[in-house]
């Protein structure tokens, strides 16, 4: 399988504990994107990275969170502190070009209780 | 700040019976309109991208349509497995898409 790939698919921690997801791109994408989607919205845009480089963050991106993409192929995202209000789905998305289409994952279902 | 705009919100169709959902943008230099499919506890699924207005993209029963303020998708005689949320997105200037809400479409036998 080529797709994009997330891990894990569904998290239920408790309120200020951290967690993190990985997330695997399209082999041959350099572009990697986070996103966070609630219950009947569409994603929100969370951070981009271009290869290694965090070149873009939301002002939806707390203190609370940081994503890194170390050696430019797989990306991490923690969330630090949790509370309810991040409950949601985190989805990940690779493209080969700016313009392009976006490929996303299946995302990781957050339940913070 | 991008705007995109979904209607209807939920669309019930009788299998067989043709619609159109509608997805109006504000963008200050648009770079790419993009049409999504999302089942539910799932990612979404990359259907078209439209570039510029006139442009027209088909797939199967799917066809999306691109003007200078808004985009139609429209499905013919849609089966109980085009049941699905259908997302629109937009590209303007940086790296983010910037979605709508969704319009959710069933597909009654």
């Amino acid at each position: 399988d080529t797709g994009v790939s997330q891990d894990p698919r569904h998290k239920i921690t408790k309120r200020g504990q951290n967690v993190t997801f990985r997330c695997d791109p399209i082999s041959e994408h350099n572009r990697l994107y986070w996103y966070r989607q609630t219950l009947g919205q569409g994603p929100e845009f969370l951070t981009y990275f271009q290869n290694e480089a965090q070149l873009e963050k939301s002002r939806l991106l707390s203190d609370r969170f940081s994503a890194e993409r170390p050696k430019g192929s797989f990306s991490t995202l923690e969330i630090q502190r949790t509370e309810q209000g991040d409950s949601a789905m985190y989805l990940c998305a690779s493209s080969l070009f700016a313009n392009t289409e976006a490929f996303f994952g299946q995302g990781t279902r957050l339940t913070v209780v | 700040e991008d705007q995109v705009t979904q209607s209807p919100e939920a669309l019930r169709l009788q299998e067989g019976e043709s619609s159109s959902l509608n997805c109006s943008y504000t963008v200050s230099g648009l770079r790419g309109l993009f049409w999504y499919r999302q089942d539910p506890g799932k990612g979404p699924e990359f259907l078209f991208t439209l570039y510029s207005a006139g442009e027209e993209k088909e797939k199967e029963r799917l066809k999306a349509t691109l003007t200078k303020k808004e985009s139609f998708l429209h499905i013919t005689a849609p089966k109980p497995e085009d049941s699905a949320t259908y997302l629109c997105a937009v590209k303007a200037e940086g790296y983010k898409l910037s979605f709508g809400a969704g319009t959710t479409v069933t597909v009654r036998a």
